[in-house]
Order: C-alpha cells, then structure tokens, then sequence
C-alpha cells in the first residue's frame, strides 16, 4: 500500500522560502505516476499547486498562478519528492498535502495527511 | 485554465434522501478526464470517482458519477450519516488540474 508523508517547518517568516518534503513508501518515486501537491487555506477549499512525472520525463507542471516562486521536484536517491514556495506571505498559510496519481494520470489516487504552515513573523 | 463551478454551493437534506452535486467546467474535459471527493472537517480528500464515473476502491455503490463534455454529476442515492461533508470536483485533462469550490452537503 502506496504511503505518503509531508514533513518541513510549520513556521515560515513572510518574504522566506517554504519546504517540503513528501516522502514515499510502498511504492518507488520512479514509478509512472505524477506526483503532486495541493494545498487549502484554513476554512477554504483545494487549490492545485503543481506535479512532477519523474526526474526523466518533461518538466514539472505548475499552476500559472504559482509558477514565478515554486518549484517541485524528484530525490529518486531518497525516494520523495520536494515543494519549494519562495517569497511567501501570509495568503500562502495552509494545510499542504502531497499526492501520487494512478494509471499515468494526475488525480489523486493516493494522499499524504497533511500539513499545516502558517506563514508569520 | 480549464474553471470548474460546483453547484449548489450548500445542499440540505436527510439521512436516506438522494443527493445530486453538480461540476461545470468552463471547457471540454475531454476524455472525461474528472475526479470527485469527499472531504470531514480536519480530514485529508478522499477518491470517491475517476474517470468521470469509476468508482475508486472501497468506495460504496452509493456514490455514482456520470456526464461528459462540460457538464459532470455525483449522485449519493441513499444518504448515510457519514456521507455529509464537503465534495470537490478535479479535471486532470489540461494543466493546471483545477479543483471546483467544492459543496457543502449538510444534514436538514
């Protein structure tokens, strides 16, 4: 059973840079699937962040809204894969929960728990 | 970017009633290319359907999904308890795979 968990700080001073790391038992990270985070504002819905396929095919996908400050990628070596949010401010404090894909496409078949930062000084 | 509009955006009803969600997308999911789930306060979203009208594993025959095009329904046909929550839809189609507002399904 394909298995999730996001770890990083759950404190991120505003104009800093947001990380987190997915990482991903059960299955390999080189596996055809996408893998992808989403996040959601307290009291408010899903917002797609973006998705990576593997450290070999294409680049990322990133929402137009997102895509000048965050950056996915691949550890094959450590099997996870990474958020980077750069210049946050406090619109981007939320629940972020990393996700893998099933049958080469990008829903959400698989979820890690969740979590929360809160972007504050 | 492909918009998706759920509605209602609050639905009423009671245990054992037929629930009717609905996903407008502001252009084609081609390939039907559509997701739907279930989200509890404090909870992680949960698959109910892929494909437009797959049910994801362990997900009760309750739960149905239909439609095509730009117009996409989750049906609940017996409400249980636990089924009242917040629902999203997701198109997977075209990049970015946007999610809609979700509905909130409220116990009447």
């Amino acid at each position: 059973q394909v298995q999730l968990q996001e770890s990083g700080p759950g404190l991120v001073k505003p104009s800093g840079t947001l990380s987190l790391t997915c990482a991903v038992s059960g299955g390999s990270i080189s596996s055809n699937n996408w893998w992808s985070w989403v996040r959601q504002p307290p009291g408010k819905g899903l917002e797609w962040i973006g998705e990576v396929y593997n450290s070999e095919t294409g680049s990322p996908n990133y929402n137009p809204s997102l895509k000048s400050r965050v950056t996915i990628s691949v550890d094959e070596s450590k099997n996870q894969f990474s958020l980077r949010l750069t210049s946050v401010t406090a619109a981007d404090t939320a629940v972020y929960f990393c996700a893998r894909g099933a049958d080469g496409y990008g829903y959400g078949h698989y979820w890690g728990q969740g979590t929360l930062v809160t972007v504050s000084s | 970017e492909i918009v998706l509009t759920q509605s209602p955006g609050t639905l009423s009803l009671s245990p054992g009633e037929r629930a009717t969600l609905s996903c407008t997308a502001s252009e084609s999911v081609s390939g039907r290319l559509l997701a739907w789930y279930q989200q509890k306060p404090g909870q992680t979203p949960r698959l109910l359907i892929y494909g437009a009208s797959s049910r994801a594993t362990g997900i009760p025959d309750r739960f149905s999904g239909s439609g095509s095009g730009t117009d996409f329904t989750l049906t609940i046909s017996r409400l249980e308890p636990e089924d009242f929550a917040v629902y999203y839809c997701q198109q997977y189609f075209r990049s970015p795979n946007s999610f809609g507002q979700g509905t909130k399904l409220e116990i009447k």
